[in-house]
């Protein structure tokens, strides 16, 4: 079972450039989102999905776009990438309704010199 | 005042100790409650969910107060494959679809 899928597992970048972190779920979830981890920040949702052409901001959206063409996929574009965007991102799946627990990609480790 | 709120530790406890952990939430409408496992540079992994009543797997046990706003985890006979950080999910229904909230972890570490 693939679950959660997270390409690329590493990625520098230097500044100003932009890329698209890939997330892809073969469970059927509605709900999808990205987070970022930070030491000594925890999890922080940058934007999610409840559904295909559905998406929402999260708590730190600014630098990121999402799109949901599909219910398996939700690409997260760096736009312009900055030094403060180095981090952990984490991207995760869960069914939309009745609060089930969400499944977790390995993520992508993201350093932007 | 944050939503979700643990302590981050560390709990530094001997192999064989019992430890508990408390997370704290803000929003009296929360539904449903988790419990993570976070090893170092991975991916959080579900632990348990917690219930009403009270839920035991193995030496994990999860309860929730919901008059006083918080869940617990309690890990007996504590081994030291158990050192990782574990964070509090706390979910619940806003515009119709669930919202969820992440603790920053409370980090373990069993000493041989």
């Amino acid at each position: 079972n693939a679950g959660v899928t997270q390409t690329p597992k590493f990625q520098v970048l230097k500044t100003g450039q932009s890329m698209t972190l890939q997330c892809a779920q073969d469970m059927n979830h509605e709900y999808m989102s990205w987070y970022r981890q930070d030491p000594g920040m925890g999890l922080r949702l940058i934007h999610y999905s409840v559904g295909a052409g559905i998406t929402d901001q999260g708590e730190v959206p600014n630098g990121y776009n999402v799109s949901r063409s599909t219910t398996e996929d939700f690409p997260l574009r760096l736009l312009s990438a900055a030094p403060s965007q180095t981090s952990v991102y984490f991207c995760a799946s869960s069914y939309s309704k009745g609060n089930q627990p969400q499944h977790f990609g390995d993520g992508t480790r993201l350093s932007i010199l | 005042r944050k939503e979700v709120e643990q302590d981050p530790g560390p709990f530094n406890v001997p192999e064989g100790a019992t430890v508990a952990f408390n997370c704290t939430y803000s929003n009296s409408a929360s539904q449903s409650f988790f419990w993570y496992r976070q090893d170092c540079r991975k991916e959080p992994k579900l632990l348990m969910s917690v219930y009403s009543s009270g839920n035991e797997d193995g030496r994990f046990t999860a309860q929730l107060n919901r008059a006083s706003q918080y869940i617990s985890l309690l890990i007996r006979d504590s081994k030291l494959s158990d050192s990782a950080t574990y964070l509090c999910v706390v979910n619940r229904r806003s515009g119709g679809y669930q919202k969820v909230t992440f603790g920053t972890g409370t980090k373990l570490q069993v000493i041989p």
